[in-house]
């Protein structure tokens, strides 16, 4: 099948502790990224990559570190720096060519947990 | 700056009339426009989008949406709603010459049977 896969479901931090979400896609897209959702904020940009080793920041990158290594996988790190990880992180992939006209693909999602 | 709005945080139906969610945006240059469905604790689903061409849009299980220049609009309808289709919606517009895509902050469609 093809498609967008995130592990784990669920992820617990302790405080000051670095943890690594994964996220990996088989769909041949060029372009992958991060969202962060919050309740009743919708979905914020972490980072984004339109191409393997290059990859930019978005909205809200202090805190997140990311990677991209190859095609198919793109993922990211929640440092200690990020003071409020607690939330539901959000992959993401897109054919990428010609602009911001073809949909995007999501992941089932990542609950990040800090404890 | 580009931004997507959705004015209502919640949308309440009765089961069988028509729904409307509604979008508005304001960006540079022609807009690609999205909706997505997102239901709890899962990912987003692509439901339809707007490029170019005739403003009605049809979609996935039923779902149309009319893209309204003049208006910077785009909203989200279905003529009889199930049950089923209660869930989170979202808008999002995405940039003519740049893979990025800005997020609305969601509606809660409620349909009660």
């Amino acid at each position: 099948d093809g498609g967008i896969t995130q592990s784990p479901k669920y992820l617990f931090r302790k405080e000051g502790q670095n943890v690594t979400l994964s996220c990996e896609q088989n769909l041949n897209h060029d372009a992958m990224y991060w969202y962060r959702q919050d309740p009743g904020q919708g979905l914020r940009l972490i980072y984004y990559s339109q191409i393997v080793n290059d990859f930019q920041k978005g909205d809200i990158a202090e805190g997140y570190s990311v990677s991209r290594e190859k095609k198919e996988s793109f993922p990211l790190t929640v440092t200690s720096a990020q003071k409020n990880p607690t939330a539901f992180y959000l992959c993401a992939s897109s054919v990428g060519q010609g602009g911001g006209n073809t949909e995007a693909f999501f992941g089932q999602g990542t609950r990040l947990t800090v404890v | 700056a580009q931004s997507v709005a959705q004015p209502e945080d919640q949308v309440n139906v009765a089961e069988g009339n028509p729904l409307t969610v509604k979008c508005t945006y304001s960006v540079s240059g022609n807009p690609y426009l999205f909706w997505y469905v997102q239901y709890p604790n899962r990912g987003l689903q692509f439901l339809l989008k707007y490029i170019t061409g005739d403003n009605l849009v049809k979609g996935s299980y039923g779902f149309e949406a009319e893209f309204n220049k003049s208006q910077t609009s785009f909203h989200l309808k279905k003529p009889s709603a199930l049950v089923s289709d209660s869930a989170l919606y979202f808008c999002a517009v995405g940039l003519y010459n740049f893979n990025k895509f800005y997020f609305g902050s969601g509606t809660k469609l409620n349909v009660k049977p």
